[in-house]
């Protein structure tokens, strides 16, 4: 059973456009945010991480959005590029311990 | 600039038989993390290491064994392969503490025949 839930598996944009990728959870002990970035052949990479106090961070063309309410947080890539194809995941953390737990990951195309 | 090393890129073997996946980092990290990566499935956390000697184990250790005898070493072991333990093996690190980044190595390839 996973403790965060990641949508869609897969998703295909063209060039400038803002793939989005969702992410729910349940443990409301959870307070960390990060999502990783993996490209082909290589380890997952930190991209952006929040903490539930905010309701948005960006980096770059990277943006986090926060609902605490409805536990769910999700990425958006603006003006994307064929540079950011890779498969991204989201994750969790709470205070208890040092143990990420990962949501099911999303790849992400952009055709150029 | 952080670098962890996988021994491996890529492994094949015999059912039944012991694997040795190592993980070496150079930035002094406490924490050591061991996940396999599947399709759809995401990482799940294996085992980790907050010191030498020291470990804990994370969400599927069932079949799997690690050693640290050193701080920058970190071993997972199958004991005796299976075809369902063929994956993508991740090794992690960060500096002790909640909240920091753990820094991945390239992964290791296992299939088990």
């Amino acid at each position: 059973q996973q403790q965060v839930k990641q949508s869609p598996q897969s998703l295909i944009v063209q060039k400038g456009g803002i793939p989005i990728i969702n992410c729910a959870y349940e443990n409301t002990a959870f307070d960390y945010f990060p999502w990783y970035q993996q490209f082909p052949g290589k380890g997952p990479a930190l991209l952006i991480a929040i903490r539930p106090d905010v309701s948005e961070k960006k980096e770059g063309r990277f943006t986090i959005s926060f609902n605490k309410s409805a536990k769910q947080f999700s990425l958006h890539i603006m003006d994307s590029q064929p540079g950011d194809s890779a498969t991204y995941f989201c994750a969790a953390l709470g205070a208890a311990g040092n143990k990420l737990t990962f949501g099911g990951g999303t790849r992400v195309l952009v055709k150029p | 600039d952080v670098k962890v090393t996988q021994s491996s890129r890529y492994l094949v073997k015999r059912t039944g038989e012991k694997v040795f996946l190592e993980c070496v980092q150079d930035m002094d990290h406490e924490n050591m993390f061991w996940y396999r990566q599947d399709p759809g499935l995401g990482l799940r956390l294996i085992y980790f290491s907050y010191d030498v000697k020291m470990k804990e184990k994370g969400d599927i250790p069932e079949g799997y064994s690690v050693s640290r005898e050193k701080k920058e070493r970190f071993s997972l072991i199958l004991e005796s392969a299976s075809t369902n333990q063929t994956s993508m093996y991740l090794c992690a690190s960060s500096l002790a503490g909640l909240y920091n980044e753990q820094f991945f190595g390239p992964g290791t390839r296992l299939t088990v025949l």
